[in-house]
């Protein structure tokens, strides 16, 4: 597709499990961002991504939350030992050099 | 801290009328602002977007005015449409290299009644 793809669309997971959520950008794109978007809240920023590298993971919330792009296209943002509080709709996003962010439709992280 | 705000959740408009959503921002250092309209169960679409070296940017239906001496935006969508109908984000960034790390408001859901 020509859009950014996220897979799976929907997770639900116990509590402490590890969850592993998967980011297709935009073919050519070389920015890739992950958000984290709570209820009734608009996306904060977790991490950016310029080709493979983490350019910028201020927004990591802590040492739980890992992502990674070892071939500068498809990332996978990693959860380990999850908590209620993850529960969100994680969005990717991706950009040409000073482009306009595209959004993937978000995967619903559910941790009960 | 909230450096981005809608204090708006939400606005209704008759078809045909004007809708403006209001955004304030906090930070000096963003220079650029965009908004994006997010309909349920899918990602935020990019909207239009200003930067602050621009007082106003028109496309179509939808306009964004920057008053940068009161850190204040809004978008102008006129006529509105039914369609319209949506979550309507203000973000806003500061040039960091080529980065566009976005910071976000909490939304304004916009109904267009026909």
């Amino acid at each position: 597709g020509a859009g950014v793809s996220q897979t799976p669309s929907n997770k639900v997971t116990e509590k402490g499990k590890y969850v592993e959520l998967r980011c297709d950008p935009i073919s050519g794109h070389t920015a890739l961002y992950w958000y984290r978007q709570s209820l009734g809240q608009g996306p904060e920023f977790l991490i950016y991504f310029q080709g493979t590298g983490a350019a910028d993971d201020s927004g990591l919330p802590n040492d739980r939350f890992f992502a990674v792009r070892p071939e500068g296209s498809v990332s996978t943002l990693k959860i380990q030992r999850t908590e209620r509080g993850d529960s969100a709709v994680y969005l990717c996003a991706s950009s040409s050099v000073d482009g306009e962010a595209f959004f993937g439709q978000g995967t619903r992280l559910t941790v009960v | 801290d909230q450096q981005v705000k809608q204090n708006s959740p939400s606005l209704s408009v008759q078809e045909g009328r004007i809708s403006i959503l209001n955004c304030d921002y906090t930070n000096s250092m963003f220079d650029y602002f965009l908004w994006y309209k997010k309909y349920p169960a899918e990602g935020p679409t990019f909207l239009i977007s200003i930067s602050s070296i621009k007082d106003k940017n028109e496309d179509g239906r939808f306009t964004v005015f920057l008053n940068k001496s009161a850190k204040h935006l809004s978008l102008h969508i006129v006529p509105s449409q039914p369609g319209d109908s949506a979550v309507y984000f203000c973000a806003a960034s500061s040039r960091s290299g080529s980065a566009r790390q976005l910071t976000f408001g909490s939304g304004t859901q916009l109904t267009v009644l026909p």
